[in-house]
């Protein structure tokens, strides 16, 4: 099992530019989540899926978009990146219901310029 | 809002000394709590995980206890190692995990 993988590791953006960071598992895991990590701010959940086709805003979903046709797949998409944006994304998953550990991904680190 | 709170400031300890994490919630009742190691670079790790109806848990040297009184959960590490040294976060689980902001551990030789 190859776990939660995340592409890219490494991103750098201009303000204004879109892209996608990957996120997929391999464990068929219905629970699916994306976190933002800054510096005094912990983890903060950003959005999250409870199974194919259902998507859920977290804490700060705001300039982010996801969706989730598959159930191994669930990317993050910055539709107009902003300089708030920089921060290192977590991607994570486990098996639906309480009680039950969160698998974590490598994460992706971007900067916006 | 559902909040989980973790004393910021880092823990330095001596080796073979016990380590005492707290992590205190407000707002609501997690029917869970979560205990994560994060290494600088890398994402978190799951370590254990404690029922609301359970006062303590443990596995190996770590010990993790729950009271629903004081909204608290205390992670020890006994007979700790430089090893050990790392950011531990906590976590409460209903329906979504929300963490707090973790804690450093330094264990100096």
């Amino acid at each position: 099992n190859a776990g939660v993988t995340q592409t890219p590791k490494f991103q750098v953006l201009k303000t204004g530019q879109s892209m996608t960071l990957q996120c997929a598992q391999d464990m068929n895991h219905e629970y699916m989540s994306w976190y933002r990590q800054d510096p005094g701010m912990g983890l903060r959940l950003i959005h999250y899926s409870v199974g194919a086709g259902i998507t859920d805003q977290g804490e700060v979903p705001n300039g982010y978009n996801v969706s989730r046709s598959t159930t191994e797949d669930f990317p993050l998409r910055l539709l107009s990146a902003a300089p708030s944006q920089t921060s290192v994304y977590f991607c994570a998953s486990r098996l639906a219901g309480g009680r039950h550990e969160q698998f974590f991904g490598p994460g992706t680190r971007l900067t916006v310029l | 809002s559902q909040k989980i709170e973790q004393n910021s400031e880092a823990l330095n300890i001596q080796e073979g000394k016990t380590a005492t994490l707290t992590c205190n919630y407000t707002n609501y009742s997690p029917a869970y709590l979560q205990w994560y190691r994060q290494d600088p670079g890398r994402g978190p790790v799951f370590l254990l995980l404690i029922r609301e109806n359970e006062k303590e848990k443990r596995k190996e040297r770590l010990k993790v206890t729950f009271d629903t009184t004081l909204k608290q959960s205390l992670f020890h590490i006994t007979a700790s190692q430089p090893a050990d040294s790392a950011t531990y976060l906590c976590a409460g689980d209903t329906d979504k995990l929300i963490f707090g902001t973790g804690t450093r551990l330094q264990v100096f030789p």
